[in-house]
């Protein structure tokens, strides 16, 4: 059964900061991973897509990168800002067939002024 | 493009009773999956349809079931509500099989069980 786990839960820097979320999960036969974000009582924002054959997709100031073999990916965020603030969430979609993703628990973002 | 339309937004429900909540994908999206955010269990798959079949289900006791309509819009339904189907309920739409298969959401659906 494939886990997904985030680390850390929650994350508090001052704006400008560069930071990284990371994401794992333990079944390394997956189709792809997607970063979403969420804002509170929201539906999911879909940020980023990594097909299980590429190492790093990049858009605007983020750069997610994905390691397959050993399990892991990673969001990162350059000169963050007040408005980056959310929930950020992984999610990963088996091979074989279907749409099913299954998610991780999440970073809770705050950037302060 | 639209996005994917969720309706309603919000519903409050009593115990016992039944609810439908109704979701339209993005124009040319044949692929639609539901899952429930709780505070507790985070997001939970419950069920994916395609082209009016559902092809995958997660472990979710069957007064939790789905339909998809030939204009794959979906609905899917939750009978005897219990408290602890309070949650907010989401579907992604995507397009089917290999390839590009983004996942892009909904606003979702607040359901309140009292």
């Amino acid at each position: 059964k494939q886990e997904v786990t985030q680390i850390p839960a929650a994350l508090s820097v001052p704006e400008g900061e560069n930071l990284v979320l990371n994401c794992s999960f333990t079944d390394s036969a997956i189709y792809n991973l997607q970063w979403f974000r969420q804002d509170p009582g929201k539906g999911l924002t879909s940020l980023l897509l990594i097909q299980s054959s590429q190492r790093e997709q990049t858009s605007g100031r983020l750069n997610a990168s994905l390691d397959k073999s050993s399990g892991r990916s990673t969001l990162y965020i350059a000169a963050s800002q007040p408005g980056d603030s959310a929930t950020y969430l992984c999610a990963v979609r088996r091979g074989g067939g279907g749409n099913k993703l299954t998610f991780g628990t999440g970073t809770q973002l705050k950037v302060e002024l | 493009k639209a996005g994917v339309t969720q309706t309603p937004r919000y519903l409050i429900k009593t115990r016992g009773q039944q609810v439908t909540l109704s979701c339209s994908p993005i124009s040319g999206h044949r692929s639609v999956s539901w899952y429930q955010q709780t505070p507790g269990q985070g997001l939970q798959f419950l069920f994916e349809y395609f082209s009016e079949t559902q092809r995958n289900k997660g472990n979710f006791p069957g007064r939790f079931s789905g339909r998809q309509f030939s204009n794959s819009r979906s609905e899917m339904n939750v009978s005897t509500l219990e408290l602890g189907d309070s949650a907010l309920y989401l579907c992604a739409s995507s397009l089917p099989g290999t390839g590009n298969t983004e996942a892009f959401f909904g606003q979702g659906t607040r359901l309140t069980v009292v």
